[in-house]
């Protein structure tokens, strides 16, 4: 069965810091899709990111960067120079059963970023 | 930019009540989700809908039902609300495999706070 899995339930950082939300996920499926969404206090899901199981090259996005490692079924997400901005609880996502549009999410990770 | 809205951002129900949750999508998107959120256990996906008066069940379907009548609308039904139906209820939209050859990105609206009394 597909899981998604952030172990990391709260983190604070001051401002400038780096910070990794990591996810890790687990599936028998040769294809499938991840993704992250950040939901700020407002509570709206924003889409962050999606890559899918055959595209393993890591993405940057400005301060935002990707690091997916088939390897070791693994999704991080790493900001940098983290800003006030930035805290929000941030989820990783995985598609059910292949490429459905159907998604398991994980339990998020509330990040706080002091000034 | 893709545009997800729910009838409501606050609902004060009270045990028993029939509770209805409305959202709609300005995307002609064929795929919509309800989910509900909670503390710890991130987000269940309580129904799905591909089309139409299509519908499937999610993870957590009991207590709720569904209608879609119209592309754009996805109503959320709570028969009779119970305590611990108390949540946030999020809806989502996507495009479907069918149009768009691959998985594409949920569009989540703003979500409702249910309090259920």
């Amino acid at each position: 069965a597909q899981k998604v899995t952030q172990a990391q339930t709260e983190i604070s950082v001051v401002e400038k810091e780096d910070v990794t939300l990591d996810c890790v996920y687990e599936t028998r499926d040769t294809t499938y899709y991840l993704f992250w969404y950040k939901q700020p206090p407002s509570g709206e899901l924003v889409f962050l990111i999606r890559r899918n199981s055959f595209d393993e090259q890591n993405e940057i996005s400005g301060r935002y960067s990707w690091n997916f490692q088939k390897s070791t079924s693994s999704f991080n997400f790493t900001i940098t120079a983290s800003q006030v901005v930035d805290s929000a609880v941030y989820f990783c996502a995985l598609t059910r059963g292949g490429a459905t549009n159907k998604l398991i999410f994980g339990t998020g990770t509330l990040l706080a970023v002091q000034p | 930019d893709v545009k997800v809205t729910q009838s409501s951002r606050y609902l004060v129900k009270r045990t028993g009540e029939k509770v209805f949750l409305e959202c709609v999508q300005d995307m002609d998107h064929e795929n919509m989700f309800w989910y509900r959120q909670d503390p710890g256990l991130g987000l269940r996906l309580i129904y799905f809908s591909y089309d139409v008066k299509m519908k499937e069940k999610g993870d957590i379907p009991e207590g709720y039902s569904v209608s879609r009548e119209k592309k754009e609308r996805f109503s959320l039904i709570l028969e009779s609300a119970s305590t611990n139906q108390t949540s946030m209820y999020l809806c989502a939209s996507s495009l479907g495999l069918r149009t768009s050859g691959n998985v594409r990105a949920q569009y989540f609206g703003p979500g409702t706070r249910l309090l259920v009394l």
